[in-house]
């Protein structure tokens, strides 16, 4: 019972590398989001999609970018990473707009040196 | 501008006895909300939840009180467990036109349940 998966689990960048992480949640769910968490700011909103097809920013939406290749995964893109971007990166899926419970998935550390 | 607080960082508790867990809200368009637990190098995981028709919700141990007046909700904890040691996030869900389900999360609070 994988639920939502996320890739790579770790991962050490250099300032001004790129690279994607991945997402992908077997629950047949329509919405999925990237958060990032930091200490003292507990979870903020990157990216989210409603639908397949569908994306729209969150509250921290600069330096990213996200696809939506299918129902089943949410893509989440560095396109150049910089320090600030240090965090713990969590996707999650909820069943459609008007379900209340979001799962995550065990979440992806990521360090840009 | 935290739509969503967690004022206290940390809380420490002796096993047995209540933990009372505190969250404040700007947004009087919030209709739900929800408290999620998170153990270290895990992802977040749902708790309980509350809809703002309501002033209280139980399940088991946990109990979740809404003030919509004051804007505040509070997660009681009872009793407390050293497995509940985890930090908790405290989320809201906004209505309304134009809203898509994404939750709004505090900044968490950790809970250390002493033996």
């Amino acid at each position: 019972n994988a639920g939502v998966t996320q890739t790579p689990k770790f991962q050490v960048l250099k300032t001004g590398q790129s690279m994607t992480l991945q997402c992908a949640q077997d629950m047949n769910h329509n919405s999925m989001y990237w958060y990032r968490q930091d200490p003292g700011m507990g979870l903020r909103l990157i990216y989210y999609s409603a639908s397949e097809g569908t994306t729209d920013k969150g509250e921290v939406p600069n330096g990213y970018n996200v696809s939506r290749l299918n129902k089943r995964e949410f893509s989440l893109r560095l396109e150049s990473a910089a320090p600030s971007q240090t965090s713990v990166y969590f996707c999650a899926s909820k069943r459609d707009r008007d379900g209340n419970t979001i799962y995550f998935g065990e979440g992806s550390w990521l360090t840009v040196v | 501008d935290q739509q969503v607080k967690q004022n206290s960082p940390s809380l420490s508790v002796q096993e047995g006895r209540i933990s009372i867990l505190n969250c404040d809200y700007t947004n009087s368009m919030f209709d739900y909300f929800l408290w999620y637990k998170k153990y270290p190098a895990e992802g977040p995981t749902f708790l309980i939840s509350i809809s703002s028709i309501k002033d209280k919700n139980e399940d088991g141990r946990f109990t979740v009180f809404l003030n919509k007046s004051a804007k505040h909700l509070s997660l009681h904890i009872v009793p407390s467990q050293p497995g509940d040691s985890a930090v908790y996030f405290c989320a809201a869900r906004g209505s309304g036109s134009g809203n898509t389900g994404k939750l709004i999360f505090g900044q968490g609070t950790t809970l250390q349940v002493k033996p």
